[in-house]
């Protein structure tokens, strides 16, 4: 069993959709999780970072921790057509010499 | 700015030939680390390094090396050793050094292309 599972998708949707993004994890140990954007071609960009359980909102972004389920979730309102990337949750206990990393669902936001 | 500035952005190697990914950051993070990311396998570790002087092997350090001997840079050698070369190669800080400050953020430079032809 992998560390952490993010479905690939790809996922589609109408510009201005809610996009629901989630990934599982096996460790009950993971404190600190987040979430990456990436472009084609260029390096991931911290979106997201939460510690612990509990939600963290910044702008059109959300991010939802239950550890008690080992399930992460970033929600994106009103998405955009810039906001086609690449999403990539990551996480890690507290010693910071290994992160987990999905594998990353590619996004597509239609105009 | 601060950030993490990685060099060169594309780089073509000829096979039995060592080439040296450069890292540099001015974040002041005690933590950096080498990433390895291939279509469909998500990001790999390579090395990672919490203090000056001293490195780590990650999951496929097979055919790499590294250095680090200041705290702003981490280079990574691919040498002739490594049987896939062939990858997209990303670094990133963080302040999770043993010196303490912990803080749980990792983050990234914008990544090496590597081709061997």
């Amino acid at each position: 069993q992998k560390e952490v599972e993010q479905d690939p998708g790809p996922l589609s949707v109408p510009e201005g959709a809610i996009v629901s993004l989630n990934c599982t994890y096996s460790n009950s140990a993971f404190q600190y999780f987040m979430w990456y954007r990436q472009y084609s071609r260029k390096g991931p960009e911290l979106l997201m970072y939460t510690y612990s359980s509990g939600n963290k909102e910044d702008g059109r972004f959300t991010a939802q921790v239950d550890k008690s389920s080992k399930y992460i979730s970033l929600f994106i309102r009103d998405s955009q057509p810039s906001d086609s990337a690449t999403y990539l949750c990551a996480m890690t206990a507290n010693t910071g010499n290994q992160f987990y990393f999905g594998t990353g669902t590619s996004l597509t936001v239609i105009p | 700015d601060g950030g993490i500035t990685q060099s060169p952005k594309y780089l073509f190697r000829k096979e039995g030939q060592n080439v040296t990914l450069s890292c540099e950051q001015n974040l002041n993070h005690d933590a950096m680390y080498w990433y390895r990311q291939d279509p469909g396998q998500g990001l790999r570790l390579i090395y990672y390094s919490q203090i000056v002087n001293d490195f780590q092997k990650g999951d496929i350090a097979e055919g790499y090396s590294v250095s680090r001997e200041k705290k702003e840079s981490f280079p990574l050698t691919v040498t002739s050793a490594q049987k896939n070369p062939t990858a997209f190669y990303l670094c990133a800080s963080g302040l999770f050094g043993l010196a303490g400050g912990y803080t749980g953020e990792l983050f990234f430079g914008e990544g090496s292309r590597l081709t061997v032809l």
